[in-house]
């Protein structure tokens, strides 16, 4: 079984409407993350949480909020979606107890925003 | 500014070797990452460095210069397999990964 799961997989949408991607751990690790990628380009930290009480924004959270609803569960919302949203998302996890401090990543959600 | 740069495309033949650099500016340095991410995939993690120096796992090998803000990462006995887009990444002061925006490696037979 998968480590680090993300749902939906693949998702369509309208411009507009609110939609909600979600991602949960079996790897007992505090810190989650969510990037977007888009091509061409470095993979962009949007929101990130170090533990359950602890949400901070990255480089691009504009448009986006987050929900950590448990240890295991990290949620990003697109309150009102638009097409330059349009990207691939993954959700990542660390367990900030070494100096590596390696991420580990979960399989993406391609999201089209029409 | 923060800034990684790696090329954007290489190409090599099965059986060879393969070296894709990496350099970069942050403010501060905790570490290197080379992660692999195949077509439509998530990356998987491949090295961390954060001292000078080479170091091997098997068919892959990464190298840092920290003087340099220089990283290559070495690829042996290539496979076609290896076909995937290299990601490197710096950990800055903060702890935050800072991304490059990766090496679309090509194997041709």
């Amino acid at each position: 079984d998968a480590d680090v799961t993300q749902t939906p997989r693949n998702r369509i949408t309208k411009t507009g409407k609110r939609i909600m991607l979600e991602c949960s751990q079996t790897k007992g690790h505090d810190r989650m993350y969510w990037y977007r990628q888009d091509p061409g380009l470095g993979l962009r930290l949007i929101y990130y949480s170090f533990d359950v009480k602890d949400i901070n924004k990255g480089e691009i959270s504009d448009g986006y909020s987050v929900s950590r609803q448990a240890q295991a569960k990290f949620s990003l919302s697109l309150e009102s979606a638009i097409p330059n949203q349009t990207a691939l998302y993954f959700c990542a996890t660390s367990a900030g107890t070494s100096d590596t401090d390696t991420q580990y990543f979960g399989p993406g959600t391609r999201l089209t925003v029409l | 500014g923060q800034n990684i740069d790696q090329p954007t495309e290489m190409t090599a033949t099965e059986g060879a070797i393969v070296q894709i650099n990496c350099t970069y500016q942050t403010s501060g340095f905790n570490g290197l990452f080379w992660y692999q991410q195949h077509a439509g995939e998530a990356p998987t993690f491949l090295s961390y460095n954060v001292l000078d120096g080479l170091e091997e796992k098997g068919r892959f090998s990464s190298f840092l210069s920290r003087s340099k803000g220089y990283s290559y990462l070495l690829l042996k006995e290539l496979q076609m397999k290896d076909s995937a887009s290299y990601l490197c990444a710096v950990m800055d002061s903060n702890y935050q990964l800072i991304w490059g925006a990766g090496t679309k490696l090509i194997i041709k037979p």
